[in-house]
């Protein structure tokens, strides 16, 4: 059990550019969470993924944000021409088997420019 | 909707003080409750959890009861070491519909700074 992994852990980029984040969850763990959690604030749900089906999707991903999960293992998050507001720290969390705690990758800090 | 409410911080205390955080929920059915810990430059670790009315979730010296009655999931430590400086996440975990989400709602967070 190696944990959640996360990459980059660190990324800035210039408003307008794309950009992409990878997850990877603890193997066998079937559900995969991702959150957003910028300074002084809890972290807040994007999207939830049940194998490689997103079964979720919150009000605050925009149509400019993308997540995937093709063979239901690792997953990513793509943002599209971004912007000064999405400067955050992006986190992904896995679960697996009949239990409900969700183990945290250490985040992806996004700075838009 | 659901929600979480903890107190303020920063909160600061010397070592061997005594901890209460406070936090209280709104929800619309019956949640599992959690207390999740960042320290500095780590991810979120899962600190304890509670999964029904008057169960005590503990670790690592804390505590915390889930109360029905006033909706609500403190944490406390009976003397804190500046080990223990970190920031702490109430949070809350309702079945939601879609193929068994138990997506996490989450408080502010309270940072605590401990002096030796």
């Amino acid at each position: 059990d190696t944990g959640v992994s996360q990459d980059p852990r660190h990324k800035i980029t210039k408003r307008g550019q794309n950009v992409t984040f990878r997850c990877d969850p603890i193997s066998e763990h079937n559900r995969l969470y991702w959150y957003r959690q910028t300074l002084g604030q809890g972290p807040e749900f994007l999207t939830y993924f049940q194998n490689e089906a997103q079964l979720e999707k919150s009000r605050l991903l925009s149509d400019r944000f993308s997540a995937e999960r093709p063979k239901g293992s690792f997953s990513t998050l793509e943002i599209q021409r971004t912007e000064q507001g999405d400067s955050a720290m992006y986190l992904c969390a896995s679960v697996g088997g009949r239990v409900e705690t969700q183990y945290f990758g250490p985040g992806t800090r996004l700075l838009v420019l | 909707g659901d929600s979480v409410t903890q107190m303020e911080g920063p909160v600061t205390l010397s070592e061997e003080a005594f901890l209460t955080i406070n936090c209280t929920y709104t929800a619309t059915g019956y949640p599992s409750l959690f207390w999740y810990v960042q320290y500095p430059g780590e991810g979120l670790q899962l600190l304890l959890k509670a999964t029904k009315a008057d169960d005590k979730g503990s670790n690592k010296g804390f505590e915390a009861t889930y109360r029905k009655e006033t909706t609500s999931f403190h944490l406390e430590k009976g003397s804190v070491q500046v080990s223990d400086s970190a920031v702490y996440f109430c949070a809350l975990s309702l079945h939601y519909n879609a193929g068994n989400n138990r997506k996490l709602i989450w408080g502010l967070g309270t940072s605590l700074a401990v002096n030796p």
